[in-house]
């Protein structure tokens, strides 16, 4: 099976700090997407982003990055000055496009400390 | 718009009972999917729809059976509950385009489900 692996299962940073979540995949598929989802305590999954196998160029929204690299098969997710609120578990998942599966990754608990 | 819901929020049943969870979607998305999320193993796929009419089995499609009989609507049935399918579930849906399931899925709130 393709994995993809959220190697940090937990993560705690004190308010303020900027923290980066890891994730790295696998994929026999040419063309493919990569998702980044927010769990909140609430238990809802939220949308965060969106990046096609064939974009690589990085992107920034507020206070939240991705990079991705194809070349080492990575889709990375950082926080700038991290707010309590960002306390979460985040999940990262990958779409081939040849399948109609989402694989996600085991997620990370991030906890922001005041 | 509401999005994606689901009925109940929660249920507990007893083991060998059955039950249907309801997933409505009113964004007029083609693809429709159910997933459990367990702790520590992310979301895994048990069943999916890619249309009115549609079915097809996931990654852990055994002990589920599910229905699409309209667009809007995906069904989740559980015939003969057992506690390994304790667990929290998950409706989504997405927008098929011409290229493919590639669209953005977007979730409901969850089921949480405790089978004694």
């Amino acid at each position: 099976a393709q994995k993809v692996t959220q190697a940090q299962t937990e993560i705690s940073v004190v308010e303020k700090e900027d923290v980066t979540l890891d994730c790295v995949y696998e994929t026999r598929d040419t063309t493919y997407y990569l998702f980044w989802y927010k769990q909140p305590p609430s238990g809802e999954l939220v949308f965060l982003i969106r990046r096609n196998s064939f974009d690589e160029q990085n992107e920034i929204s507020g206070r939240y990055s991705w990079n991705f690299q194809k070349s080492t098969s990575s889709f990375n997710f950082t926080i700038t000055a991290s707010q309590v609120v960002d306390s979460a578990v985040y999940f990262c998942a990958r779409l081939s496009g040849s399948a109609r599966q989402l694989t996600f990754g085991s997620g990370t608990q991030l906890t922001v400390l005041p | 718009n509401a999005g994606v819901t689901q009925t109940p929020k929660f249920r507990v049943l007893k083991t060998g009972q059955s039950m249907t969870l309801l997933c409505a979607q009113d964004m007029n998305h083609e693809y429709m999917y159910w997933y459990r999320q367990d702790p520590g193993m992310g979301l895994r796929l048990i069943h999916y729809s890619v249309g009115e009419g549609t079915t097809a089995k996931g990654e852990v499609p055994d002990g589920y059976n599910v229905s699409r009989l309209k667009k809007q609507n995906f069904l989740l049935g559980l015939e003969s509950a057992a506690p390994s399918q304790t667990s929290v579930y998950f409706c989504a849906s997405s927008y098929a385009v011409s290229a493919g399931p590639t669209d953005t899925q977007y979730f409901g709130p969850g089921t949480r489900l405790t089978v004694l």
